[in-house]
């Protein structure tokens, strides 16, 4: 069975800190989805990031960076110089394939990250 | 930008009434999700669907029920609230050629009392 594991329930750090958040997953398929999800304090989910299973290669967004690593089957996100407006909870995300071409997601439990002024 | 919507975004309503939440979007995508995200946090996937008059259960057992009669719409409802259904529930769309990446509506707060 798919599972996710975020095993960081809550960090706070001083703005300007670097933070990373820790994912683990576990899955059978070889060929599978993972994600990153931002839900701030008004509740909606917002699409941080995908990466397909055989796209190893690390990303960067602006402050946001992405390692993803098969081998550890981790996929760890990094805040640099972080803001009060990255106070939200964070979460990781694995895609199960369904019937048709729907992807289920499998969520971590999510991290709370609090950036203090 | 994503354009999923839901309706109530807070509900407050007693034990044995019957509810149904609103979910539409207006991006023409097959694919349809529902998921219930407790206190705790944890998202759950209760309902999906892949397309018009297609259902199916997600991981988490619900009493709730869904139907997809247009490709936009997908309403989730329950005959009977009871206080164990006071939770978040978020309905997200996917299409096929996105990369199945989810798009999130705000979600509906719900408490019953």
């Amino acid at each position: 069975a798919q599972k996710v594991t975020q095993a960081q329930t809550e960090i706070s750090v001083v703005e300007k800190e670097d933070v990373t958040l820790d994912c683990v997953y576990e899955t059978r398929d070889t060929t599978y989805y993972l994600f990153w999800y931002k839900q701030p304090p008004s509740g909606e989910l917002v699409f941080l990031i995908r990466r397909n299973s055989f796209d190893e290669q690390n990303e960067i967004s602006g402050r946001y960076s992405w390692n993803f690593q098969k081998s550890t089957s981790s996929f760890n996100f990094t805040i640099t110089a972080s803001q009060v407006v990255d106070s939200a909870v964070y979460f990781c995300a694995l895609s199960e394939p369904g019937p048709w071409g729907a992807q289920k997601l499998v969520f971590g439990q999510g991290t709370r990250l609090t950036i203090n002024p | 930008e994503a354009d999923i919507y839901q309706t109530p975004r807070y509900l407050v309503i007693g034990t044995g009434k019957k509810i149904t939440l609103e979910c539409s979007q207006t991006m023409g995508h097959d694919k349809m999700y529902w998921y219930q995200q407790d206190p705790g946090m944890e998202l759950h996937l209760i309902h999906y669907s892949y397309g018009v008059n297609s259902t199916e259960k997600g991981d988490l057992s619900s009493e709730s029920t869904v139907s997809r009669i247009r490709t936009e719409h997908f309403p989730l409802t329950l005959e009977s609230a009871r206080p164990s259904h006071t939770s978040q529930y978020l309905c997200a769309s996917s299409d096929l050629l996105g990369q199945h990446e989810q798009y999130f509506g705000p979600g509906t707060r719900l408490t019953v009392t």
